[in-house]
């Protein structure tokens, strides 16, 4: 069975880093992409970018390039992203993302709280 | 980026009625189009993919169609636990623009 275990959620500072992770287990890590969405309170869903694991390859969308690192780990079957320089605009809830034909398995998501 | 205009931003339809929720995107995505369901507090659940293609374990009330910029998904013989945010998606152009969702709720 496939899963993507993320995280537990998050309360950080202004001006903080926040590093999260997503557990992929019941297939092939290496063979898949792995893709990070943010969801706002009560907005739509937006795309940060993605990794390939099996090189480290990644591609993020253009607000999101000083924003996010995607990083994933193989001997652990463990995607991760960072967001640094946290300001309130990043509150909002994280999403990672099995890539298929089209987005096949998500994590359960992971609330990121920015406040002072 | 591939603009997706999704509509309408909300439905209110009765049990057993079929209700039609529509995306338009800004160019040709040659089919490449998923529709994913929202229940509150969950994460996104994918139902289409490639426009027409029924995921697995997913009820066959749902169906997909459309092709270069129109695509629709339809719920026939609505059901309770249908009620949720429902997103489209295109993956034919990067970055993979989504929708701003429908929101169904039971009348």
């Amino acid at each position: 069975e496939v899963q993507l275990q993320q995280s537990g959620p998050e309360l950080q500072r202004p001006g903080a880093s926040v590093k999260l992770s997503c557990k992929a287990s019941g297939y092939t890590f290496t063979e898949y992409y792995m893709y990070w969405v943010k969801q706002r309170p009560k907005q739509s869903l937006e795309l940060i970018g993605r990794i390939d694991p099996e090189d480290g390859s990644t591609d993020y969308v253009e607000k999101f390039k000083n924003k996010a690192t995607l990083t994933a780990d193989t001997s652990s079957n463990t995607a991760y992203m960072q967001l640094s320089s946290l300001t309130s605009e990043d509150t909002a809830t994280y999403f990672c993302a099995r890539g298929a034909d089209g987005f096949d398995y998500w994590g359960q998501g992971v609330m990121v709280t920015v406040s002072s | 980026d591939i603009q997706m205009t999704q509509s309408p931003a909300s439905l209110s339809a009765s049990l057993g009625e079929t209700v039609t929720i529509e995306c338009l995107a800004s160019e040709d995505i040659y089919s490449n189009l998923a529709w994913y369901q929202q229940k509150p507090g969950k994460s996104p659940q994918l139902l289409i993919y490639y426009a027409n293609s029924l995921n697995d374990g997913v009820p066959s009330r749902f169906s997909g169609s459309g092709s270069g910029t129109q695509y629709s998904l339809k719920i026939n013989s609505l059901q309770s636990e249908d009620v949720s945010i429902y997103f489209c998606q295109q993956n034919y152009d990067s970055p993979f623009t989504f929708g701003s969702g429908t929101k169904l709720e039971i009348k």
